[in-house]
């Protein structure tokens, strides 16, 4: 079975610094997707970045990156030039791929508690 | 287009008592699935249903029901509510596009605050 990691529960930065949030996995599989979701205040769980493993290069999407080592089953998130509204916890989450016996489901980490400082 | 709902956002019941949610989706997704998350744990999956007129369990199925009736709708079921189930519960749709698709997104609800007394 598949097994997600946060261990940090909150970290704090101030405005504008670089964070790096931790995760990592347990996996027999070869192949599989990683994906980071942000959860504000609000509830709502928002799609941050996604990495497939079979690649090589590390997502990157505006502010956010990703350090994804896949022999050491880590996979970081890079928060650059960081905003008061990336407030938020931050969940890593694993996926199997497709296939005759995957639906698809979601294994999550426990979360790390964001907390960005004017 | 409203992504995906969840009817209602919050509920209060008493041990014993029983209540359905209702998760909507507009998007023709075939995929839908129910969480729940607690306090320093991560979303756990309850059931889930990969066409109308299915369900499976998911890995905490205990205590639940679910049915799909309708492609669109998602029912989660609490015959006899415990303070255990007390929890934020999220719905989340997906639509494993073409057979043997190896990724799909999944869209999620604004979860509903359940706490049972």
């Amino acid at each position: 079975a598949q097994t997600v990691t946060q261990s940090q529960p909150e970290m704090s930065v101030q405005e504008a610094e670089t964070v790096t949030l931790s995760c990592t996995y347990d996996t027999s599989e070869s192949n599989y997707y990683l994906f980071w979701y942000k959860q504000p205040p609000s509830r709502q769980m928002i799609l941050v970045i996604r990495q497939e493993a079979y690649k090589q290069q590390n997502a990157t999407e505006n502010r956010f990156s990703v350090n994804f080592q896949k022999a050491a089953k880590s996979f970081s998130l890079k928060i650059s030039d960081s905003q008061l509204g990336d407030t938020a916890m931050y969940f890593c989450a694993f996926m199997k791929p497709g296939g005759e016996d995957s639906n698809y489901q979601l294994i999550w980490g426990a979360g790390t508690k964001l907390i960005i400082k004017p | 287009n409203a992504g995906v709902t969840q009817t209602p956002k919050f509920r209060v019941l008493k041990t014993g008592q029983s209540m359905t949610l209702l998760c909507a989706q507009d998007m023709n997704h075939e995929y839908m699935y129910w969480y729940r998350q607690d306090p320093g744990m991560g979303l756990r999956l309850i059931h889930y249903s990969v066409g109308e007129g299915t369900t499976a369990k998911g890995e905490v199925p205990d205590g639940y029901n679910v049915s799909r009736l309708k492609k669109q709708n998602f029912l989660l079921g609490l015959e006899s509510a415990a303070p255990s189930q007390t929890s934020v519960y999220f719905c989340a749709s997906s639509y494993p596009g073409l057979a043997g698709s190896s990724y799909n997104e999944q869209f999620f609800g604004p979860g509903t605050r359940l706490t049972v007394l």
